[in-house]
């Protein structure tokens, strides 16, 4: 699976969109790209995925590049319970083993 | 829906001691499950996924071991503790068949003294 390059924190006003960015350079043609997030002291959880078209779901926007090199997560009105950290993963969908989180971005949203 | 049961929620163990911990799943059948470990202030790293009763893949050599023996059943083992099996211990299951969006368990939290 590709690697993947993220800021390691970002800060937030709540309220306000966060955007999340994330480097994803040798990324393969049938690789996709997941988000997930890991509030404090609980599992993570799943909010996106992506192949090459930018998708929207409840909870956020994922928005990928052109090349696939580069992708972001928008949360378009973070609250403070959004405080997390986001984990942006690449992986081929066939395959039973997947899922390698690396180390994150801790999103604080502050009042 | 999914719904993941993990126990013990949280445990202390002495070095040296055997652990079982265990999972169950609700929901789809024939899940794939996975348990994940996560060291304090670490990222999630995986231990073991299976894809159905019986099967399981080792995924770093370590300690312990992990055992399938019912469809929704997953099992982590180890017959004796080291101060590094220390962290949080995550069970998840593949709710989808085409894409990989797993949904995680409560977690157990493992102390070893």
């Amino acid at each position: 699976d590709a690697k993947t390059t993220q800021p390691p924190s970002m800060d937030c006003a709540e309220g306000r969109a966060a955007n999340l960015p994330c480097n994803h350079s040798t990324i393969s043609g049938n690789e996709y790209v997941y988000w997930y997030r890991q509030i404090h002291s609980q599992g993570p959880q799943y909010i996106i995925h992506g192949l090459k078209n930018n998708e929207t779901n409840e909870m956020a926007s994922l928005i990928i590049t052109e090349d696939r090199k580069s992708s972001t997560l928008i949360l378009p009105h973070a609250t403070l319970r959004d405080t997390a950290v986001y984990y942006c993963i690449v992986s081929y969908s066939g395959s039973a083993r997947q899922l390698t989180f690396g180390s994150g971005t801790q999103l604080t949203v502050l009042p | 829906s999914q719904t993941i049961h993990q126990w013990p929620a949280t445990l202390v163990q002495p070095v040296g001691s055997p652990l079982s911990l265990e999972c169950t799943v609700e929901g789809t059948s024939n899940p794939n499950l996975y348990w994940y470990r996560q060291a304090a202030g670490r990222g999630l790293q995986l231990l073991f996924y299976s894809v159905g009763i019986g099967q399981i893949s080792s995924e770093v050599p370590q300690n312990l071991s992990a055992s399938r023996p019912q469809d929704r059943q997953f099992i982590l083992s180890s017959k004796k503790l080291l101060l590094s099996d220390s962290g949080f211990y995550l069970c998840a299951q593949r709710v989808n068949r085409t894409y990989n969006e797993q949904f995680f368990g409560p977690g157990t939290r493992l102390t070893v003294l």
